[in-house]
């Protein structure tokens, strides 16, 4: 099976720049992807990383390392509404697998 | 129409009852999925729907019926359901394959079951 593994909580306060890592043992995956979900709220879409290096959207940027089987998202400019819970994610064969997610809480 | 929607928003049914969630997506994409998620835990895959044909997940208890009548069109039949699979039902797409590369999620079904 799939495995990945997230820090459970990060805080942080306005304006900085926080780091989600992830990693996983997997292997034969399509590329790592990343998502935000605010509480009862649904999951949105943020970044997918299908080759190793950085991808950068907005004030959002992802990194993945297959040779290291380890990702992160940089989050940078922190706002109020950034606190969420974020959950890397990959796609394999015909299953989708999320991490356990990181509750991030940006403080003012 | 960037929209992934769901009825009902919520649900309460009792252990003996049958039920239906609805979904539907306008964007054309080939790819439907249902999950389940727990309340602090990640969304777990349940059923992949793509290009209309089924993937099961064999760990989902036979409880838990898809029926995809057409690509915009996603329902989960729900019978003889059980306490524990109270969750927040959600249900997603994304433009083809499985692989999953940027998912659309509807705000989902908060299920009780009593």
């Amino acid at each position: 099976g799939q495995s990945l593994e997230q820090p459970s909580e990060v805080t942080a306060v306005e304006g900085a720049i926080v780091q989600i890592n992830c990693t996983y043992q997997t292997s034969g995956f399509y590329g790592l992807s990343w998502y935000q979900q605010h509480d009862g709220g649904a999951p949105t879409f943020l970044s997918y990383n299908a080759l190793d290096g950085l991808e950068e959207t907005g004030r959002f940027s992802s990194f993945l390392s297959r040779s290291d089987s380890y990702g992160y998202l940089l989050l940078q400019e922190l706002q109020m509404k950034d606190s969420a819970s974020y959950f890397c994610a990959v796609g394999y064969g015909q299953n989708f697998v999320f991490g356990p997610g990181t509750r991030l809480s940006v403080l003012p | 129409d960037t929209e992934v929607t769901q009825t009902p928003k919520h649900l309460v049914m009792g252990m003996t009852n049958k039920k239906s969630l609805k979904c539907e997506q306008h964007m054309g994409h080939r790819a439907m999925y249902w999950y389940k998620q727990k309340a602090k835990k990640p969304p777990e895959l349940m059923f992949v729907y793509s290009y209309e044909k089924l993937s099961i997940n064999e760990s989902v208890p036979s409880r838990f019926s898809p029926e995809c009548p057409n690509s915009s069109l996603l329902n989960l039949h729900l019978h003889a359901l059980q306490p524990e699979d109270s969750a927040l039902y959600l249900c997603a797409s994304s433009q083809e394959g499985t692989s999953g590369i940027e998912q659309y999620f509807g705000p989902g079904t908060r299920l009780t079951v009593t």
